[in-house]
């Protein structure tokens, strides 16, 4: 079993829709949560990261773990095209980033 | 230059080929790492330098070789790879190795192995 599992997509959604990425992890030795974001030839780069169950938002973006059903969540409102990149959550464990397979996303206008 | 660099962008080499992937980081970190990241699988963690030391190494082939010279440069030595080798190599660099840090990704060096 993965340790992060993360649908691969793609997902196509029309600007201005609400957009729900999901992972469920194993390793209940995770401490930090974390989604990045990765454009077409670019590295990944941090978007949100989270401690302890619950949301946390930024924006138009709010990230959401539930500890008990080892679920991770990132939400996206209003999306915009230049929302459109792969969504690659992870977690951590003594300072190890393990990631999933990451999301591609694509906003249509 | 900001940031994470890395050179080349894009490789190309044979299976009997040296070359040498370079990455520096301008932010003053402590802690550097090399990823691969292939076509529909999770980045792969391959070494971690800490303070110039390297502290993980994930069970990597041998033809793959890091040197980290100091804690602003990290290298990854190629010899006699192998066509499945073919990935994105990302570097990454962060203030420590607390659960806590924020990694910075470099933008990638695209490889081929033919």
């Amino acid at each position: 079993q993965k340790e992060v599992e993360q649908d691969p997509g793609p997902l196509s959604v029309p600007e201005g829709a609400i957009v729900s990425l999901n992972c469920t992890y194993s390793n209940s030795a995770f401490q930090y949560f974390m989604w990045y974001r990765q454009y077409s030839r670019k590295g990944p780069e941090l978007l949100m990261y989270t401690y302890s169950s619950g949301n946390k938002e930024d924006g138009r973006f709010t990230a959401q773990v539930d500890k008990s059903s080892k679920y991770i969540s990132l939400f996206i409102r209003d999306s915009q095209p230049s929302d459109s990149a792969t969504y690659l959550c992870s977690g951590t464990s003594y300072g190890k980033l393990t990631f999933g397979q990451g999301t591609i996303l694509t906003v249509h206008p | 230059e900001t940031g994470v660099t890395q050179t080349p962008r894009h490789l190309v080499m044979g299976m009997t080929n040296k070359k040498s992937l370079k990455c520096e980081q301008h932010l003053g970190h402590n802690a550097m790492y090399w990823y691969k990241q292939s076509a529909k699988k999770p980045l792969e963690l391959m070494f971690v330098y800490s303070l110039e030391e390297r502290v993980e190494n994930n069970s990597v082939p041998s033809r793959f070789s890091p040197e980290c010279p100091n804690s602003s440069h990290l290298f990854l030595h190629l010899h006699t790879l192998q066509p499945e080798d073919s990935a994105l190599y990302l570097c990454a660099s962060s203030p420590g190795r607390g659960a806590s840090e924020t990694q910075y990704f470099g933008p990638g060096t695209r490889l081929l192995v033919l």
